[in-house]
C-alpha cells in the first residue's frame, strides 16, 4: 500500500508542450521530496518542499506543496527530451523520520 | 567518484538459492537505507541503519531477508531461500544524520527464476 497516489501514471508528450504531474495523500507529510529515475538506475534528488503552499523553481520544472501539505504538482514548460523518466514523490512523514513514503510515479515520455 | 554504489547490479538466480548484494553508501553519511522497487512501483522501505545499528525494519522484510552493516560502513543484504516474487530492484541510499537528503545508489536488479 502506498500513502501517495501520483497521476496520470503515463504521459507522452511532443517537445515544446507543457505537462503537469500530481502527488496527492490523505495523509499530511513534513516535507516533500521530488525525484526522476532513469531506466537501470537509482532515484536523483530534483527538489525538497518543507511548507505548505511553497513553490520552488528548478528551470523549466515548478514544484509546489499543497497548503495542508498533503499533495504536490511538478509542472515542466516547454519539455525536453531530456525531461523523459520515471518521476517520483516520496513523503517524510514527520521531522526525523527515517524512512520515505513513495509514491507510485508518473512515467513521462518526451517525443522529439 | 564519491557516490553510493551497489553490487552487483544484476543478479540472476534459481528459486531456492541464497543471494546477497552490497552496498558502499557515500563515506560520511551516518544513515543507510535499503528500498525494493518492483516494476511500474515506487521504491518501498525495508530497513535502515544508523552507523552500525539497525533501528528500523519494515514488515515487507520477511525473516528470509537479513542485513547487516557491521562496521557502520557498507551493508549488505541477504535473501534467503529465494522466492519469484523478490524478483525486484533493490535500491540503497544513504544521508548524513538529521538530515533527510537520501542518496540512491544504481540498484541491484534481482532476478529469480
Amino acid at each position: 500500500t502506498q500513502l501517495l497516489e501520483q497521476s496520470p501514471q503515463f504521459l507522452s508528450i511532443q517537445e515544446g508542450e507543457n505537462l503537469t504531474v500530481y502527488c496527492n495523500s490523505s495523509s499530511v507529510f513534513s516535507s516533500l521530496q521530488w525525484y526522476r529515475q532513469e531506466p537501470g538506475e537509482g532515484p536523483v534528488l530534483l527538489v525538497t518542499v518543507v511548507t505548505g503552499g511553497e513553490v520552488k523553481k528548478l528551470k523549466r520544472l515548478t514544484f509546489q506543496f499543497g497548503d495542508a501539505r498533503k499533495d504536490s504538482s511538478l509542472h515542466i514548460t516547454a519539455a525536453q527530451p531530456g525531461d523523459t523518466g520515471l518521476y517520483l514523490c516520496a513523503g517524510i512523514v514527520f521531522v526525523g523520520a527515517n524512512n520515505l513514503f513513495f509514491g507510485t510515479g508518473t512515467r513521462l515520455t518526451v517525443i522529439p | 567518484d564519491t557516490g553510493v554504489s551497489q553490487d552487483p547490479r544484476h543478479k540472476i538466480t534459481k528459486r531456492g538459492q541464497n543471494v546477497t548484494f552490497r552496498c558502499d553508501p557515500i563515506s560520511e553519511h551516518n544513515r543507510l537505507y535499503w528500498y525494493r522497487q518492483t516494476l511500474g512501483q515506487g521504491p518501498e522501505f525495508l530497513t535502515y541503519f544508523q552507523n552500525e545499528a539497525q533501528l528500523e525494519k519494515s514488515r515487507l522484510l520477511s525473516d528470509r531477508f537479513s542485513a547487516e552493516r557491521p562496521k557502520g560502513s557498507f551493508s549488505t543484504l541477504e535473501i534467503q531461500r529465494t522466492e519469484q516474487g523478490d524478483s525486484a530492484m533493490y535500491l540503497c541510499a544513504s544521508s548524513l544524520f538529521r538530515n533527510n537528503e537520501q542518496f540512491f545508489g544504481p540498484g541491484t536488479r534481482l532476478t529469480v527464476l
